[in-house]
């Protein structure tokens, strides 16, 4: 499952299947960028960065892929499990002071 | 794993009483935040501190804020007089020197202001 821009805050994928959560960036100074985890009730989780000299990242079942060109950046998850259902933010962090979050996405695993 | 501590979980006040939502950063960091959150929507920066002292401060963070590092391990954060409207989640960061890693977060206190 896959869903475009901020339009889409949810997206909905089967157990199993790979999900990919897009965001779009404002900063064209931002240099790193960080995609947060948080479930309910629970803080922001760190899942995965990427600085702006890298176009993709991997992690444990987790990619972050970065386009400088059209301020766009993603995280794909494979094999989604139930345990993947929470939202998902990205934050770019220009200067390495605050960061600046997106809107969000809720992604939800259907078992 | 060492992680960032708030206290309290949930703090109900009358408007226009003072509160003071603390946090244990990460003992090794050097750079301290706070940020909020009201309900359904995305998290915002209220102020970043290094060094004793505010280093870049947002529009929501006015005069009836204010941050504290009290000793070697708190850091707090003050609403002298609250609104109605300050009632959201608040979120303690913090992120250790190397400035190529990131900021990690409590799991915050819920502030209902009645």
């Amino acid at each position: 499952g896959e869903n475009v821009g901020l339009h889409l805050p949810t997206l909905s994928v089967q157990e199993g299947d790979n999900s990919i959560i897009n965001c779009a960036y404002s900063n064209s100074a931002s240099d790193y960028f960080i995609w947060y985890k948080q479930e309910s009730g629970k803080g922001p989780q760190f899942i995965i960065d990427i600085r702006s000299n890298m176009d993709k990242r991997q992690g444990q079942r987790v990619t972050v892929l970065l386009n400088k060109t059209v301020k766009h950046l993603s995280l794909q998850i494979a094999a989604t499990q139930p345990g993947d259902s929470a939202v998902y933010f990205c934050a770019e962090n220009p200067l390495r002071g605050k960061l600046i979050f997106g809107q969000g996405t809720t992604l939800q695993v259907k078992p | 794993e060492p992680e960032v501590t708030q206290t309290p979980s949930h703090q109900v006040t009358q408007m226009g009483q003072e509160v003071i939502l603390r946090c244990v950063p990460i003992s090794n960091h050097l750079y301290f935040y706070w940020y909020r959150q009201i309900l359904g929507q995305k998290v915002e920066f209220l102020v970043s501190f290094y060094n004793n002292e505010i280093s870049e401060k947002s529009e929501i963070f006015d005069d009836q804020f204010s941050v504290e590092r009290p000793d070697g391990s708190n850091f707090t954060l003050k609403i002298r007089s609250t609104k109605l409207e300050d009632s959201a989640m608040y979120f303690c960061a913090s992120r250790e020197q190397n400035s190529n890693q990131p900021q990690h977060f409590g799991d915050g206190t819920r502030l209902s202001i009645l």
